[in-house]
């Protein structure tokens, strides 16, 4: 079993819907939690990050973390065509220090015009 | 922000030569320093970390003699690929860890393809 489970899509969707996109995991040490969107051959961008559990949203995103059930979540509301891309999610034990990030294998997104 | 270059952005060499990355911090400092490897359609592998002014620490199976990495300044690394050979055709991306607060968090440049031909 990988230590972080994401379903790799893709996942289609009609311009202006809600996206929900998750991962789940297996190490109950991971306090940090991040989803990073990956356009074709770029880098990954930063989204969010979240500490512990809970919700944060920024704009059309919101990320939950739900420690108890080892699910994280990214929603993307009136999801644009711009939006598709892949979005991996990553974590680690610690917020800061030289620790390691574990990522999912991303999930891929495509919004329909 | 959090700016981050790569270069070049792809290169295209012969099997045997050698391939430099430059990665830079454009905007903060980093002390540490990670690089990935990525394959068509996978997700990112960590290949090794470094702290600025000491040796990197490399991932199980990544060979320390063929990756080089420095990590000489807190804005710039490099990783040399040496005596390249068609299967480390690959996206290799660095990605410095920006401190904010109590929280270091890492950011990614945009990739450097390499294809060994």
């Amino acid at each position: 079993q990988k230590e972080v489970e994401q379903d790799p899509g893709p996942l289609s969707v009609p311009e202006g819907a809600i996206v929900s996109l998750n991962c789940t995991y297996s190490n109950s040490a991971f306090q940090y939690f991040m989803w990073y969107r990956q356009y074709s051959r770029k880098g990954p961008e930063l989204l969010m990050y979240t500490y512990s559990s809970g919700n944060k949203e920024d704009g059309r995103f919101t990320a939950q973390v739900d420690k108890s059930s080892k699910y994280i979540s990214l929603f993307i509301r009136d999801s644009q065509p711009s939006d598709s891309a892949t979005y991996l999610c990553a974590m680690s034990e610690q917020a800061s220090g030289t620790y390691k990030y574990i990522f999912g294998t991303g999930t891929r997104l495509k919004v329909l015009a | 922000g959090a700016v981050v270059s790569q270069h070049p952005s792809w290169v295209i060499c012969k099997s045997g030569t050698s391939v430099k990355i430059e990665c830079r911090s454009l905007d903060f400092q980093a002390t540490t320093m990670f690089w990935y490897r990525q394959f068509p359609k996978q997700s990112l592998m960590l290949m090794a970390t470094s702290n600025e002014g000491s040796k990197a620490t490399y991932e199980q199976g990544v060979e320390k003699d063929k990756f080089l990495i420095n990590h000489a300044s807190l804005t710039l690394s490099t990783l040399t690929v040496t005596s390249a050979h068609p299967e480390d055709s690959s996206f290799y991306i660095c990605s410095p860890s920006k401190t904010s607060g109590s929280t270091d968090t890492q950011y990614f440049g945009p990739g450097t393809r390499l294809t060994v031909l």
